[in-house]
């Protein structure tokens, strides 16, 4: 049971545009929630994060988008960079004293077109 | 220079030995944590630790096996008992087993067997 789903395996853009990746979740018990980025054969590194109090959390380029009544989030991506070609991890985790281990979805691989 | 440390980068092995992936962090973190990522997967969760001489089997734990005997070291065995073990091997360890924590990767040890 897939409880975290990016359903997008892959997405292309062109510099200087927008990226959006989407995320779904079907735990409304999860509270908090991750966007990770991994290029091949290095471990993931730490994006954005975002609380289910809030709706949205903006760093730099990146924002996060969060839909509690639709289980959704997404990660916007403004503006595009090649550098930013790598896959993509959304993860999703419970409150701590619930288990508080993060979820994975599937990876969205983002390639930047210059 | 504070970092996770994962060795090798690249393993093989012959099916049906058993092998040891290192993971070394000097972050000084209390938990430490071990994820297995099979292509169009998520990274799924073998095993966590959150003290030491202390862990808990993840999701996917049958055919591994942990030893948390000093604070910056947290090996996995992968034993013959595991039925599919090629895959991309991450360690990753956050200051607390608390997912409002960001969780630190490793670079990853890709384990092939023959």
């Amino acid at each position: 049971d897939q409880q975290v789903k990016q359903n997008s395996p892959s997405l292309s853009v062109q510099e200087g545009r927008i990226s959006i990746l989407n995320c779904d979740y079907t735990n409304s018990m999860f509270d908090y929630f991750l966007w990770y980025k991994k290029y091949p054969a290095e471990g993931p590194t730490f994006l954005i994060s975002i609380s289910s109090i809030k709706d949205k959390n903006e760093d730099g380029r990146f924002t996060v988008f969060l839909n509690k009544s639709a289980k959704h989030l997404s990660l916007h991506i403004v503006p595009s960079q090649p550098g930013d070609s790598a896959v993509y991890f959304c993860a999703a985790s419970k409150p701590y004293n619930q288990g508080g281990k993060l979820i994975f979805g599937q990876g969205t691989e983002l390639s930047v077109k210059p | 220079d504070g970092g996770i440390t994962q060795s090798p980068k690249y393993l093989f092995r012959k099916e049906g030995q058993n092998v040891t992936l290192s993971c070394e962090q000097n972050l000084n973190h209390d938990a430490m944590y071990w994820y297995r990522q099979d292509p169009g997967q998520g990274l799924r969760l073998i095993y966590y630790s959150q003290i030491v001489n202390d862990f808990q089997k993840g999701d996917i734990a049958e055919g591994y096996s942990v030893s948390r005997e000093k604070k910056e070291s947290f090996p996995l065995t992968v034993t013959s008992a595991q039925k599919n073990p090629t895959a991309f091997y991450l360690c990753a360890s956050s200051i607390r087993d608390n997912s409002y924590n960001e969780q630190f990767f490793g670079p990853g040890t890709r384990l092939t067997v023959l």
